[in-house]
C-alpha cells in the first residue's frame, strides 16, 4: 500500500529566511509525487510534481522539490520565505499501480513570522 | 478560463439525512474525482469517474455514491449522514486517466452534520 509522511505537523520561520517542508513515500514502484498549498478556507492548488527526469522539480511561487530515490523523500525548498506562504502544504503520491488516485499525507502548516 | 466549480460552498445537514454534492470540472478535463478532507488532516480519497463509470473507489461504504454526467460535470451523495461524515469535500479533474497529469482541485465543500 502506498502512503506518504510528513513529519512536521507545523514549522514556524521568520519572513525572508529559508524552508524546507519534509515528505516521505512508500510506494512500490515509480512514484509520480505531488506537493499542493492549501490556504485557509480554499482547496488545493498544485505547486509542482515530479514523474521522471532531473530529479530537481522547479514550481510555482519559487517552490522547487528534490526527489531522492535512495531516501525516498521529496522535499520541498524555497530560498526565501514571503509572509504569503503562511498556508497548509500536502505532499501526494500517486502512479500506476494506483490507478488514479492520490494519497497525501497529513500536511504541514507553515506560520510566518514578520 | 474556469477552474473547477463546486456547489453548494457550506451546508448544514441533521443525522441521518440524504446531501448531494456538486461539481463542475476544468474545461477539457473529463476526469473526475472526489475527496474527503477531515480537519487537520489531509484529503483521502473516495471515487474516480471517467465516461460515466466510477472507476476506482477508495475505503468509504457504500452510502458514498456518485455519478458522472455526459458534460463531465459530477455528484457525490451520501445516504444515511453520520457526524463522522463533516468534512471538506473536493473535487478535482483532470484531462484522461493518466495520474501524471496532476488534478486540478476545486474550492470544496464544507459539510456540517448535526
Amino acid at each position: 500500500a502506498q502512503s506518504v509522511t510528513q513529519p512536521d505537523i507545523h514549522i514556524t520561520v521568520s519572513e525572508g529566511a529559508s524552508l524546507e517542508l519534509r515528505c516521505n513515500y512508500s510506494y512500490g514502484a515509480t512514484p509520480y509525487l505531488f506537493w499542493y498549498v492549501q490556504s485557509p478556507g480554499q482547496g488545493l492548488q498544485l505547486l509542482l510534481k515530479y514523474f521522471s527526469g532531473d530529479t530537481l522539480v522547479q514550481g510555482i511561487k519559487g517552490f522547487e522539490a528534490e526527489f531522492k530515490r535512495s531516501q525516498s523523500s521529496f522535499n520541498l525548498r524555497k530560498p526565501s520565505v514571503h509572509w504569503s506562504d503562511a498556508a497548509e502544504y500536502f505532499c501526494a503520491v500517486g502512479g500506476n499501480n494506483a490507478g488514479n488516485m492520490l494519497t497525501f499525507g497529513g500536511g504541514t502548516r507553515l506560520m510566518v513570522k514578520p | 478560463d474556469a477552474g473547477v466549480t463546486q456547489s453548494p460552498t457550506h451546508l448544514i445537514k441533521t443525522r441521518g439525512q440524504q446531501v448531494t454534492l456538486r461539481c463542475s470540472p476544468k474545461s477539457g478535463h473529463d476526469t473526475v474525482s472526489w475527496y474527503q478532507q477531515a480537519l487537520g488532516q489531509g484529503p483521502q480519497f473516495i471515487f474516480q469517474y471517467y465516461e460515466e463509470e466510477e472507476r476506482q473507489r477508495g475505503n468509504f461504504p457504500d452510502r458514498f455514491s456518485g455519478h458522472q454526467f455526459p458534460n463531465y460535470s459530477s455528484e457525490l451523495n451520501v445516504n444515511a449522514l453520520l457526524l463522522g461524515d463533516s468534512a471538506l469535500y473536493l473535487c478535482a479533474s483532470k484531462p484522461g486517466q493518466a495520474v501524471g497529469y496532476g488534478y486540478t482541485f476545486g474550492s470544496g465543500t464544507r459539510l456540517t452534520v448535526v
